[in-house]
This record gives C-alpha cells, structure tokens and sequence, in this order.
C-alpha cells in the first residue's frame, strides 16, 4: 500500500477550459474526501463519498464542479469552465469506516491547479 | 455548524525547547475526534496525534501532547525538544462521530519556526 495517491501532481490550463483530476485512495479505505487548499490557508471541504455514495457536498462548491466515485475505489473530480479563482491546491483524502479504531483521514500530495 | 480556529498563524521556536500551538473549536456534539495535523512545506499532510472527545486523557505521541480541555472547547498541541524537522504548517481539525457528517473541519493553520 503506497498511500492516496492524486494524478496529475501539476495542472496548468487555460481559463474556460475543463479539467479532471484523479485520486486513487489506500484500498481499503471506505471514506474518500476532497478539499481544496489555497496559500496560507487550511483545507476547505469539498466533498466526500461513502463508497461509491456521495454523501455530503460543500454549499460552497459551485455546480462547475462534479465527483465521482463510480466503483467506490478511485474518484474524478472535474472542474468545468475554468476561472481564475479556481487556482488552488486540491487535496484529496481516505479514511476507514472502523468504529471505535483509528479514524485520521490520510491524504494525498495534492493537484495543484493554475489557471491562466 | 462547527468551527475550528487558530489564532496564531506564526510562531517561533528555538531548537531543543518547547512550544504550544493553540486550536479552538466551537461545536454542539458531544462525541468527536480532534486532530493536529503537519504539513511541510511542498509536502503533503501527516497526521501528529488524535484525540477521542470522550477520552479525559490527553493524547501522546514521543514528543507531542496535547492539552485537551472539553469544556472550554480547547485543544492546544505542546511539542516538546523542537527539532528543525518540526518546521511546518500545523492544522488543527475536527470531525464529527455519529451526527451523520464525517468531514474533517480544519483551521487556518500555524505557522511554525525552529530556529537553530
């Protein structure tokens, strides 16, 4: 097991454009998350699966963005018409669902987007 | 809605002493994890120590502890013989166990110097 693994690590692209990024997490883990970091700050909610299940969606996550968890393994999240100000990092996280047991979320390097 | 804030963004250390990093959280629940968790700079997020909410006994890892207090909602991170290595960002992060939401809340992180 090599940890949560995200692809690509850097993504540059032209404003209007659409991008999709991908994290592959420990395999076991039940529990997929993705936020977004921006500089100096501290990681901001995105959303989050159960599974293949998309449980919980941040208000603040315009309807550019999409995730998906097709077989409950790896994830997509996708970011259509890009802006400006959706330049940031992009982490994506696993957890075990394990009641009673160790409940940290283990997270990948992250994507960082740059739109130009 | 919880909160977790950091009030600190920076704070200095010199080598081989001790330092405290503060966390505040604001929550009506009353089972929850707490977390601090370490970020490198250009390096992707550790996990430091975790800590039970219905736990009285304050969580230690070699040489970090925390100070757990439940009823003033405070968590603070005491990092004992500071080393250069420890120079990172610290988040402080809750999450929720049993109300249905399992996303990690973080704050806005430190900044931590060691100077040598």
């Amino acid at each position: 097991d090599t940890g949560v693994s995200q692809d690509p690590r850097h993504k540059i692209t032209k404003r209007g454009q659409n991008v999709t990024f991908r994290c592959d997490p420990i395999s076991e883990h039940n529990r997929l998350y993705w936020y977004r970091q921006t500089l100096g700050q501290g990681p901001e909610f995105l959303t989050y699966f159960q599974n293949e299940a998309q449980l919980e969606k941040s208000r603040l996550l315009s309807d550019r963005f999409s995730a998906e968890r097709p077989k409950g393994s790896f994830s997509t999240l996708e970011i259509q018409r890009t802006e400006q100000g959706d330049s940031a990092m992009y982490l994506c996280a696993s957890s075990s669902l394990r009641q009673g047991g160790n409940t940290e979320a283990f997270f990948g390097q992250g994507t960082r987007l740059t739109v130009v | 809605a919880q909160t977790v804030t950091q009030s600190q963004p920076e704070m200095s250390v010199q080598e081989a002493e001790t330092v405290t990093l503060s966390c505040t959280y604001d929550t009506s629940e009353s089972d929850y994890y707490l977390f601090w968790y370490k970020q490198p700079p250009s390096r992707q997020m550790i996990l430091v120590i975790r800590q039970e909410a219905y736990k009285q006994q304050n969580a230690t890892e070699n040489r970090f502890s925390v100070n757990f207090q439940k009823a003033a909602k405070s968590f603070s991170l005491k990092i004992s013989d500071s080393q250069l290595g420890d120079a990172a960002m610290y988040f402080c992060a809750y999450r929720s166990e049993g109300s249905g939401t399992y996303k990690y809340i973080f704050g806005t992180g430190t900044r931590l110097k060691v100077l040598a």
